[in-house]
């Protein structure tokens, strides 16, 4: 059975740190692995989708990386802003039919 | 343009009753799903369909029955509510089951049971 654990829950942070959010998986055959962002209230917005082939993936000040064999993933945000404080879930792909299973999530708070 | 919408944003029901939320997608996916958020934030999967087919069943009381009348639809009806129910419901889609395709998921419809 597949487990995501992300550790810590919370995370508080000054403005302009570079922090890393990590993320393991018990299961290492996975298809994919995905990042999450959740506002509070509201639903699940995407961030980055590496595939199981890949080692990481960029989008804007967002690095996701994926190390399959060791079942952990990191997902590093360069000069944090208040406007990152959200929360930040971890998904991982497995299964033949898709079962997209995920971690608790780490609540970030980045003081102005 | 919503990719994924549900409705409604937010129920609020008695014990005993019993309701469905509604889930449309307009990106021509071919699998939808819908995932529970409890209170302690925690997301896990319920059903999956494909093609109007039920995928993936995990463990959910049959007072829950998902119903999808065409591919760009997946409702799911609840009977009989009860207390432990209260939680965000949220629905996905994604292009197939047979590739790992990245899941769209939508708003989510806050349930509250009283």
């Amino acid at each position: 059975k597949q487990e995501v654990t992300q550790i810590p829950a919370a995370l508080s942070v000054p403005e302009g740190e570079n922090l890393v959010l990590n993320c393991s998986f018990t299961d290492s055959a996975i298809y994919n692995l995905q990042w999450f962002r959740q506002d509070p209230g509201k639903g699940l917005t995407s961030l980055l989708l590496i595939q199981s082939s890949q080692r990481e993936q960029t989008s804007g000040r967002l690095n996701a990386s994926l190390d399959k064999s060791s079942g952990r993933s990191t997902l590093y945000i360069a000069a944090s802003q208040p406007g990152d404080s959200a929360t930040y879930l971890c998904a991982v792909l497995t299964g033949a039919n898709s079962k997209l299973t995920f971690g608790k999530g780490i609540t970030l708070s980045v003081r102005p | 343009d919503t990719a994924v919408s549900q409705t409604p944003k937010y129920l609020v029901t008695q014990m005993g009753n019993d309701k469905s939320i509604k889930c449309e997608q307009n990106l021509g996916h071919d699998t939808m799903y819908w995932y529970k958020q409890d209170s302690k934030k925690f997301l896990k999967i319920m059903f999956s369909y494909n093609n109007k087919e039920l995928i993936i069943n995990e463990t959910v009381p049959n007072r829950f029955s998902p119903k999808s009348p065409d591919k760009a639809h997946l409702n799911l009806h609840i009977n009989s509510l009860e207390l432990g129910d209260s939680a965000v419901y949220f629905c996905a889609s994604s292009q197939s089951t047979r590739h790992p395709y990245e899941q769209y998921f939508g708003p989510g419809t806050r349930l509250t049971v009283t």
